[in-house]
């Protein structure tokens, strides 16, 4: 069935490098896109969003890239500090009905100082 | 913090009784969805309540129940505990129920940790 997943379970980088985190999906209804973070004990966060009719979206040293073509998603983040260290998730969400984000498994993501 | 607050915390139940959650959204916001963590996993859908009614609702049994109230505070049930029930239970407020954008954007509560015996 349709669904949003992610290529790399656990990513570890050193502090100070960039980290990119991807995620494909395969519901070509789809047309918004979000990123979340969640910490440790904490709901997730909203961390940035795009919609399909844009390539590439940045914000405060996070970028996102979307691929429609291949239906692939990325998270890059800049200057990785130990306070990225969270699981990242990719959530897509199809056009045409209630705001329901439908949510791949994750990815934990490992900053060693 | 996103003002999205969840009770309680953590819960103990054994098979077979029945749990309510309860969460209170952010100011402003009229419409809150909930979502199961399994340990691992991402948020699955549960149901969303805009304005009091019953908005979506995803694969889950009729014994997940909720309610929604006129400060658009909301409540979860779950009836007749199995231990695949224990997970995170998550709450979301957000503007409305619409896809539009960033206004639309759901704002997480911490969530209860529920584990089942």
């Amino acid at each position: 069935g349709e669904s949003v997943g992610l290529h790399l379970p656990t990513l570890s980088v050193q502090e100070g490098d960039n980290s990119i985190i991807n995620c494909a999906y395969s519901n070509s209804a789809s047309d918004y896109f979000i990123w979340y973070k969640q910490e440790s004990g904490k709901g997730p966060q909203f961390i940035i969003d795009i919609r399909s009719n844009m390539d590439k979206r940045q914000g405060q040293r996070v970028t996102v890239l979307l691929n429609k073509t291949v239906k692939h998603l990325s998270l890059q983040i800049a200057a990785t500090q130990p306070g990225d260290s969270a699981v990242y998730f990719c959530a897509e969400i199809a056009s045409g009905g209630s705001y329901i984000p439908t949510f791949g498994r994750g990815t934990s993501l490992i900053v060693h100082p | 913090e996103t003002g999205v607050t969840q009770s309680p915390t953590h819960l103990i139940k054994t098979r077979g009784q029945q749990v309510t959650l309860r969460c209170s959204s952010q100011s402003g916001h009229n419409t809150v969805s909930w979502y199961q963590q399994a340990l691992g996993q991402g948020p699955q859908f549960i149901f969303q309540y805009y304005r009091e009614e019953e908005n979506g609702r995803g694969n889950f049994p009729p014994r997940f129940s909720g309610l929604q109230f006129p400060n658009y505070s909301s409540e979860l049930n779950v009836n007749a505990l199995e231990l695949d029930d224990s997970a995170l239970y998550l709450c979301a407020s957000s503007i409305g129920p619409l896809a539009g954008g960033p206004s639309e954007t759901q704002y997480f509560g911490p969530g209860t940790r529920l584990l089942v015996l």
